[in-house]
């Protein structure tokens, strides 16, 4: 168990150019979860996956954004026509349970500048 | 709708006790979560509280929920310098998706 692996760690991109992230959770945890924090400020939750099926998206999961996770194991996250306003610290969790006992974990995120 | 509020900042010497406060509004939530986040890192869960409990203790962790005032309190006994970091408070809801506070930095100085 290496616990949630997030790739890239960093990424600079020009505003208007389409980005990618990945996410590896743990593997026996069905659950997958996507976050973003920026600065000074607590991760918002973005959207939410049991197995393959996407069950959840936040409001702050504007059109540009879509996740897939396809085989129920690892997760992407693609911004398309990035906007200054995307630069934040992304980060990806996963669980096997609904109660803590279950464990969350977060993995160390993607942080994303968009110049 | 669901808020989390958490002062922002505090500062201790070493040694003394860290009480870090936090305000949520969601009374339907499960748990309520305390995670750690040291620079460059990911988040780390510390403790976490049961909604039909008043108090949890953890070493030197302590969780006091006043569930009337929807007011959660950590409180960090024997604070050290690698306990600088910053702190955040989770409600959890639904099938736990965790709503978060903006964090308190803490800072502990000699």
């Amino acid at each position: 168990d290496t616990g949630v692996s997030q790739d890239p760690r960093h990424k600079i991109t020009k505003r208007g150019q389409n980005v990618t992230f990945r996410c590896d959770p743990i593997s026996e945890h069905n659950r997958l979860y996507w976050y973003r924090q920026t600065l000074g400020q607590g991760p918002e939750f973005l959207t939410y996956f049991q197995n393959e099926a996407q069950l959840e998206k936040s409001r702050l999961l504007s059109d540009r954004f879509s996740a897939e996770r396809p085989k129920g194991s690892f997760s992407t996250l693609e911004i398309q026509r990035t906007e200054q306003g995307d630069s934040a610290m992304y980060l990806c969790a996963s669980s096997r349970g609904q109660t803590p006992n279950y464990g969350y974990t977060f993995g160390s995120g993607t942080r994303l500048t968009v110049v | 709708g669901e808020d989390v509020e958490q002062s922002l900042f505090l500062s201790v010497r070493e040694g003394d006790s860290s009480v870090i406060n936090c305000t949520y509004t969601d009374s339907s939530s499960t748990y309520l979560y305390w995670y750690k986040q040291e620079p460059g890192a990911g988040l780390q869960l510390l403790t976490y509280i049961f909604s039909n409990m008043d108090m949890k203790q953890d070493q030197r962790l302590t969780v006091l929920l006043n569930k009337k005032d929807k007011h959660l309190s950590l409180r960090i006994a024997d604070t050290q310098t690698g306990d600088s970091a910053i702190y955040f408070c989770a409600e959890g809801s639904g099938y736990n998706k965790l709503i978060f506070g903006a964090g308190t930095r803490l800072a502990v100085h000699p």
